[in-house]
């Protein structure tokens, strides 16, 4: 059974630093690409960045190029999400995702087929 | 960048009724367009790949379609297990994902 694990929640002060975890199983951990989308309370989803883990080949989205850095360790099949100096407004749902292909006469179709069950950062003085 | 506008943002329904929502893409997406669904306080799930291709295991009930730049998602038989908050979201090369804002669906 395909899993994906996270780290539990956080509480932090602005301007500490934070390193969350998704561990997943069940799957050959360094053939598929992982992901980390944001929820802020109330709002909707955010594809923040995304990580092979069998190279560490590593794109981000533009919103969040330099504001946080996505990391992976395949000998323990676990990624990373981490920031060197939270913000208040960093306060939310963090989920890691597995990208998965569809293929057809087109090319490729890419989705996220099995989600982590969430960490809550909250980050507040 | 390529915007997705969801319509509508809420909507209320009875059990049983046909509910249907849209998704417009800002440019040609072809078919790169996924349907998720995010119970109260879960992570969200995978309902639709490729636009209309469901996923193994999601209930016949739900279906997608369409191609460029407008999608359709589809309850044809609204339930009380169905009430969450559905995002289609697209996919281009840079790679980039981008969903749309969320469609809440309650029952009347």
């Amino acid at each position: 059974e395909v899993q994906l694990v996270q780290s539990g929640a956080e509480v932090k002060k602005p301007g500490e630093s934070l390193k969350i975890s998704c561990k997943g199983s069940g799957y050959s951990f360094t053939s598929y690409w992982i992901g980390w989308v944001r929820q802020m309370p109330g709002k909707g989803l955010e594809w923040m960045g995304i990580i092979y883990p069998g190279d560490s080949d590593t794109r981000y989205s533009p919103s969040f190029q330099g504001q946080v850095t996505i990391s992976a360790d395949k000998s323990i099949s676990t990624a990373y999400l981490q920031w060197s100096s939270l913000k208040a407004s960093d306060t939310a749902m963090y989920y890691c995702v597995r990208r998965r292909n569809y293929y057809d006469s087109s090319g490729y179709k890419p989705y996220f087929d099995y989600w982590g069950q969430g960490t809550l950062v909250t980050v507040s003085s | 960048d390529i915007q997705m506008t969801q319509s509508p943002s809420s909507l209320s329904a009875s059990v049983g009724d046909r509910v249907t929502i849209t998704c417009q893409a800002s440019q040609d997406i072809s078919n790169y367009l996924n349907w998720y669904q995010q119970k109260p306080g879960k992570a969200p799930k995978l309902l639709i790949y490729d636009a209309s291709n469901l996923e193994t295991g999601v209930p016949s009930r739900f279906s997608g379609s369409g191609s460029g730049t407008d999608f359709t998602f589809t309850i044809s038989s609204l339930q009380p297990e169905d009430i969450a908050t559905y995002y289609c979201q697209q996919y281009d090369n840079l790679p980039t994902w981008t969903f749309g804002q969320g469609t809440k669906v309650e029952i009347k």
